[in-house]
């Protein structure tokens, strides 16, 4: 069965403060790999896909990076607009996207 | 907008009653997932149709069922409702690279 642990569970930052989010998966067969952002009382909105160990891709302050068992989601310089749960998600094989309990992200002016 | 369509975006509801969520998916997607959103299980699959069929279910309970329809359309229908059925209902349509599109999503009190 597929799983996603996403880590920490809530991360505070300070305007600026770079940090990293965690994605640990265990797949049989990895298709792909998705980073959604959430903001409260909203539908996941889509931020990347990533296939393979090695890839990267980024938008704006957003980095995301995969390994054969982790992806990280990297913000550089945050800014309270940048608050949100991000979500993580594999896909494999046939079956729907799995996804982790998400990491809330604060980031104070 | 995402261009998956949710409606009612707020419903309130007694134990015991049956409701009917609707989803349009985004326009030439034919699948068209099911979600529930609570608090401390996060995003769990529940059924999955592609164009009127039925493709995969996940932990989806017997008191719930669902329904695509030829206009691609897809209802989740509750039933017997119980407050721990209180959640954030979202439908998704598939794309390509995109994964999911996701719609804003029900919320569902059951009181």
């Amino acid at each position: 069965e597929d799983q996603v642990t996403q880590s920490p569970e809530a991360l505070r930052l300070q305007e600026g403060e770079s940090s990293s989010l965690n994605c640990s998966y265990t797949v049989s067969g990895l298709r792909g790999l998705f980073w959604y952002r959430q903001d409260p009382g909203k539908g996941p909105e889509f931020l990347f896909t990533l296939y393979s160990a090695g890839e990267e891709k980024e938008k704006e302050r957003l980095k995301a990076t995969l390994t054969k068992k982790e992806s990280f989601l990297h913000i550089t310089a945050p800014k309270p607009e940048d608050s949100a749960t991000y979500l993580c998600a594999v896909h494999s094989g046939n079956t729907p996207l799995v996804f982790g309990k998400g990491t809330r992200l604060s980031v104070i002016a | 907008d995402s261009g998956v369509t949710q409606t009612p975006k707020h419903l309130i509801t007694a134990t015991g009653q049956r409701v009917t969520l609707r989803c349009s998916p985004r326009s030439g997607d034919l699948s068209v997932y099911w979600y529930q959103q609570s608090l401390d299980q996060g995003l769990q699959f529940l059924i999955q149709y592609y164009n009127g069929e039925e493709r995969a279910k996940g932990n989806i309970l017997e008191r719930f069922s669902a329904q695509q329809f030829p206009d691609l359309h897809s209802e989740l229908n509750l039933s017997s409702l119980e407050l721990g059925d209180s959640a954030l209902y979202f439908c998704a349509s598939s794309g390509q690279e995109h994964g999911y599109t996701f719609g804003s999503g029900t919320r569902l009190t059951v009181v």
